[in-house]
């Protein structure tokens, strides 16, 4: 078991291109998590995908962040025009549904410059 | 709305010596609680949790932590610390939305 792996680990973008980071969740778990560590704000839920199907993004900002579960085996989380603000770790995370035990991957560290 | 607060940002404890970091929630009823730890480069990984029952719940590594309703407190504490216990860990309340606090960084020198 792997666990929950993202990619890339490290990801520097310059300021208002895009950026997609990968994540692909433990085998056989179908709910999906994304959210974003910050020193100034700490771990923010962003999303949460369910057997594919997004259940909840109100932790997304409504511009230039969108995520996506295409398939059981991987999730992306676009952020279009990117800012600086934007730099953080964002982190994916994966449990069976019904289950509170959620494991989370390293993250990607996401710097724009 | 949920939320959850650890009044200390950083704890330093001497190795072999106990340990408690504090944790005080909100929520209107008995929420699901968990504690997380983040070691330097690596994802969080979950210590233990509560849900119901016995209030005092073991986790691994020889961490435990005691719910209180009364006191709205889910403390974490450990007997006898070790070096490499030095991370940040992280009170955690919700089911799939987790609201975490702000976390602890504990240094535990040798």
């Amino acid at each position: 078991n792997a666990g929950v792996i993202q990619t890339p680990r490290h990801k520097v973008t310059g300021k208002g291109q895009e950026a997609t980071l990968w994540c692909e969740p433990i085998s056989g778990h179908s709910a999906v998590f994304w959210y974003r560590q910050t020193i100034v704000q700490g771990l923010e839920f962003l999303t949460y995908f369910r057997n594919q199907a997004p259940i909840d993004d109100s932790g997304m900002p409504k511009e230039r962040f969108s995520a996506q579960m295409p398939n059981q085996s991987h999730s992306t989380l676009k952020i279009q025009s990117t800012q600086p603000q934007d730099s953080a770790v964002y982190l994916c995370a994966s449990s069976l549904v019904g289950n509170t035990e959620v494991f989370f991957g390293k993250g990607t560290r996401l710097t724009v410059v | 709305a949920q939320s959850v607060t650890q009044p200390d940002a950083r704890v330093t404890v001497s190795e072999g010596a106990s340990l408690q970091l504090r944790c005080k929630y909100s929520y209107s009823g008995t929420p699901y609680l968990f504690w997380y730890v983040q070691y330097p480069r690596q994802g969080l990984q979950l210590l233990l949790k509560y849900y119901s029952g016995d209030p005092v719940v073991q986790g691994v590594n020889g961490f435990e932590a005691e719910f209180s309703k009364s006191n709205s407190s889910f403390h974490l504490r450990k007997a006898s610390v070790h070096w490499s216990d030095s991370a940040v860990y992280f009170c955690v309340s919700g089911s799939w939305q987790l609201i975490f606090g702000s976390g602890t960084q504990l240094t535990v020198m040798p």
